[in-house]
């Protein structure tokens, strides 16, 4: 069974552009998260959604957007970049919600200019 | 609001030496997760546990979580150069998905 699949993996923006991420998740997975990992912050919690609906949001500002579609790929949004925007996108799908396995993809590495 | 705090930091251990990484809690877990992350890609889910007293193995890795679900061991025994990466603990504090995440543990194993 293939795993989740981010794309892009790397990606270069400047300062007040936006971005788009997607996320796939493993086959029949209905739950999708995204996380931010920052060498200064670590690992934090962004949003999830579950048959596309955001069941969970973290203290991230409204610039951070995201949906799911009803084959629960998912994609983030991130608008009017900042510098410290920059960091490593984590998707992770798990089949359905609360306390279950969870499994993560390669990431997508944002770098903004 | 809960925190995980992993100790220690950083660990550099001989090919073949047994290591404990731990994983505290400020507030009772719902579930606690395990994982190894290679710098810069994605993290590689190693175990989760969820009943006090619980221990899980795989490999040569171990896992326990106590007994008041508040703090949670990884114990590798015969360590290799393939062990070496980040180790993260993460936890569901209200059930809900929503993962918090330890400052990870950083592994080097030397041949």
């Amino acid at each position: 069974k293939a795993g989740v699949t981010q794309t892009p993996r790397y990606l270069i923006k400047t300062r007040g552009q936006q971005v788009t991420l997607s996320c796939s998740p493993i086959s029949g997975h209905r739950s999708v998260s995204w996380y931010q990992q920052t060498p200064g912050q670590g690992l934090q919690f962004l949003f999830e959604y579950f048959s596309e609906t955001q069941r969970n949001k973290g203290n991230f500002p409204g610039r951070f957007s995201g949906r799911q579609f009803s084959n629960s790929r998912s994609e983030m949004n991130v608008s009017t970049l900042e510098l410290g925007d920059s960091a490593l996108y984590l998707c992770a799908s798990s089949f359905g919600t609360g306390i279950i396995e969870q499994f993560f993809g390669p990431g997508t590495r944002l770098t903004v200019l | 609001s809960q925190e995980l705090e992993q100790s220690p930091q950083s660990l550099i251990v001989q090919e073949g030496k047994n290591l404990t990484i731990n994983c505290t809690s400020s507030k009772t877990l719902y579930g606690l997760y395990w994982y190894k992350q290679k710098y810069g890609e994605g993290l590689i889910f190693l175990m989760m546990l969820q009943k006090g007293g619980e221990e899980k193995s795989h490999e040569k890795i171990t896992a326990k979580l106590d007994e008041k679900k508040q703090q949670s061991s990884l114990h590798i025994t015969a360590s290799q150069p393939s062990h070496a990466g980040i180790y993260l603990c993460g936890a569901d504090g209200s059930n809900t998905g929503k993962l918090i995440f330890g400052q990870g543990t950083t592994l080097q194993v030397k041949p």
